[in-house]
């Protein structure tokens, strides 16, 4: 079955950088457009990023454009997202999910925890 | 791009039907037919619930129903159960490669 599994996060001071990974399995995960989705405590969903099956295009959240940045490597079936100048409202459980070309997002992680605080 | 306007908010008692608005703008829920519904159980991951406006995944019950018109979208769940008792997100494209998110809509069972 498809798993996706986040690692990566933990406490970083503002204006530090932390990379996160999304090691997935049990689909082709070199077929699948592929994102990150934050929430922070008690907050709502808010979509971040998307890369496409190839990594040809990347797009991002106005919120984190310039800052972030999305990656993957086909041949590890692992998804990255690269975060610098971490601000405090970056604080949220960052979840590596599945696109499907209807616009949807299908497959979600369990997510991993990102502190921003000084 | 601004949020996806939902109630804070719904209730309903075992067995019966509520249903949860979703409220957007010409430039995503009403310029696509790429709505989507997200449920989460506390401390758990979203799980899809609709996809393309009111479309249903292999595996969720038919008790889960959607439609759209115009710039505002609905979910609505029949026979309402314990266990639909979570937090409810509807999602859209927003074009321009942009997707934006409800803020949420808590489904209390009673």
């Amino acid at each position: 079955q498809v798993q996706l599994v986040e690692s990566g996060g933990g406490v970083v001071q503002p204006g530090r950088s932390l990379r996160l990974s999304c090691a997935a399995s049990g689909f082709t995960f070199s077929n699948y457009g592929m994102n990150w989705v934050r929430q922070a405590p008690g907050k709502g969903l808010e979509w971040v990023a998307i890369i496409w099956y190839d990594g040809s295009n990347k797009y991002y959240a106005d919120s984190v454009k310039g800052r972030f940045t999305i990656s993957r490597d086909n041949s590890k079936n692992t998804l990255y997202l690269q975060m610098n100048s971490l601000r405090a409202e970056d604080t949220a459980v960052y979840y590596c999910v599945t696109y499907r070309a209807g616009h949807y997002f299908d497959y979600w992680g369990q997510g991993t925890l990102v502190t921003v605080s000084s | 791009q601004s949020a996806l306007t939902q109630p804070p908010s719904a209730s309903g008692s075992p067995g019966q039907s509520v249903a949860i608005s979703c409220t957007g703008a010409s430039s995503d829920v009403g310029g696509y037919n790429s709505v989507s519904w997200y449920q989460q159980h506390p401390g758990k991951a979203p799980k899809l619930m609709i996809y393309e406006v009111s479309k249903r995944p292999s595996g969720v019950p038919d008790r889960f129903s959607a439609s759209k018109s115009g710039n505002t979208a609905s979910l609505t769940v029949s026979g309402l159960q314990a266990e639909d008792e979570a937090d409810y997100y509807c999602a859209s494209y927003a074009g321009g490669n942009n997707w934006v998110f409800g803020g949420g809509t808590k489904l209390t069972v009673l």
